[in-house]
């Protein structure tokens, strides 16, 4: 299976610990975007990430949050100091060249939960 | 005005029904327009994938655009149980990122 691969797929966390959430693009897809699901929010952009590159990080938090996407690896989203509020589904897409426009396939998420 | 609209639902139909799902949007700039199904506790799958206005065939689904009303739809022909999901409508300018419709839960009763 060359889908979209999200690790962990569950992650308990104490509020004031990181979370770090990874992420491995379908083969041949060098864009990578995260996405925020809430119960009744739906989705919601955090943002969009090629190799070594943040292209748009307009769905970020300002604090706390960060993401990369290394020359090599998975692309990582990194949450310092987790509070209540940042218990979500977080989801990873990827798409091919040229990235925005063409279709994103998704990963099963990584479920994070804040005691 | 959300710039994605689209009803909740849920929507209950009886095996072999038609279903239409839609949403409208406000942003006349969006061109690329995406249906994904969505299992509990899975990922977005993508079903239908157009650019601009006109419909798509897929086997049993229906894609159709009209940017003039700025309104989508997903037809799902025969439906079966197993289209029991929560669909997703998305769209984009193809310079902005993707935004999503909150998504219609659909049942399917045998």
């Amino acid at each position: 299976n060359a889908g979209v691969m999200q690790n962990p797929r569950h992650l308990v966390r104490r509020r004031g610990q990181e979370a770090r959430l990874r992420c491995s693009p379908m083969k041949g897809h060098s864009h990578v975007y995260w996405y925020r699901q809430l119960p009744e929010e739906g989705l919601k952009f955090m943002v969009y990430l090629q190799k070594e590159n943040i292209i748009d990080e307009s769905g970020m938090p300002k604090e706390r949050f960060s993401a990369e996407f290394p020359k090599e690896g998975p692309s990582i989203l990194r949450i310092q100091q987790v509070v209540r509020g940042d218990s979500a589904a977080y989801f990873c897409a990827s798409s091919p060249p040229p990235g925005i426009g063409q279709p994103q396939h998704f990963g099963d998420g990584t479920r994070l939960s804040i005691l | 005005q959300k710039e994605v609209e689209q009803d909740p639902g849920p929507l209950s139909v009886p095996e072999g029904a038609i279903v239409s799902l839609n949403c409208t949007y406000s942003n006349s700039a969006f061109q690329y327009f995406m249906w994904y199904r969505q299992y509990s506790r899975k990922g977005p799958e993508l079903l239908m994938y157009t650019y601009s206005s006109g419909n798509k065939e897929d086997g049993r689904f229906t894609a159709q655009v009209d940017k003039s009303s700025k309104y989508i739809s997903l037809f799902i022909r025969d439906s079966q149980p197993s289209d029991s999901a929560t669909y997703l409508c998305a769209m984009t300018s193809g310079n902005t990122p993707l935004v999503f419709g909150k998504g219609t839960r659909l049942s399917v009763i045998a």
